[in-house]
């Protein structure tokens, strides 16, 4: 069965420092991969999407960036946070075609 | 371009009783649609999908909806809730076209269910 894993749980950096989160899909090949971004109250932001090794859409203009270095692999990353920053960052991923989205168990990222 | 609203960012029943989560869309094709459901700190857990086939959806815990294209909704109702239903649950459309589709949801707001013993 495929399995999604993401990390760390929790992360407390400070303005101005870099930001890696990774994400690891099990158990498919080639899949869609998603970040998303949950601020509280506002619902969850598409970041961006990748349907291939090293093919990055990027969803909105922002301090942040995406790499897939490995076809089951999907970073996020940041060369210095900004206190916007902060929130729940959710990776997902789909099968082509028509497979719904499944969600790893999220990143909560405090920025001080 | 697609957006969903959900009527209700907080939603309050007793056990036992009837739960509506009220959900509306738009979109410039026929969508599909979506429910997911969130515990606290955790990912989106899939509840149910509508993808134009049966108009009345039904997904886990005893959850469905139904889509009403007159109305442009997609409400989850469950008849009785349960306590371990508390939880955040979020709407979600996508439009059809494209391989990529699927998964660049838009999503509701959410609306945090509470259910009082």
């Amino acid at each position: 069965s495929q399995t999604i894993h993401q990390w760390p749980a929790t992360l407390v950096q400070p303005v101005g420092s870099p930001l890696s989160l990774e994400c690891t899909v099990e158990g498919t090949s080639n899949p869609n991969l998603y970040w998303y971004r949950q601020a509280a109250g506002r619902g969850l932001q598409l970041l961006f999407y990748s349907v291939g090794i090293g093919q990055i859409s990027s969803e909105v203009p922002q301090n942040l960036s995406a790499s897939r270095p490995q076809d089951r692999q999907f970073i996020l990353s940041s060369k210095k946070l900004l206190l916007s920053d902060s929130g729940f960052y959710l990776c997902a991923w789909s099968d082509q075609g028509t497979s719904p989205l499944h969600f790893g168990n999220g990143t909560r990222l405090t920025v001080t | 371009a697609q957006s969903v609203t959900q009527l209700g960012s907080h939603v309050s029943v007793s056990e036992g009783a009837l739960v509506l989560l009220r959900c509306n869309y738009s979109s410039s094709v026929p969508p599909y649609l979506f429910w997911y459901v969130q515990y606290p700190n955790q990912g989106l857990q899939l509840l149910l999908k509508y993808t134009s086939a049966a108009t009345l959806v039904k997904g886990i815990n005893g959850f469905e909806a139904e889509f009403k294209k007159s109305e442009t909704s997609f409400h989850l109702t469950k008849p009785s809730a349960h306590m371990s239903d508390a939880a955040e649950y979020f709407c979600a459309v996508s439009d059809q076209r494209g391989g990529t589709s699927y998964g660049k949801l838009t999503f509701g707001q959410g609306t945090i269910l509470t259910v009082h013993p």
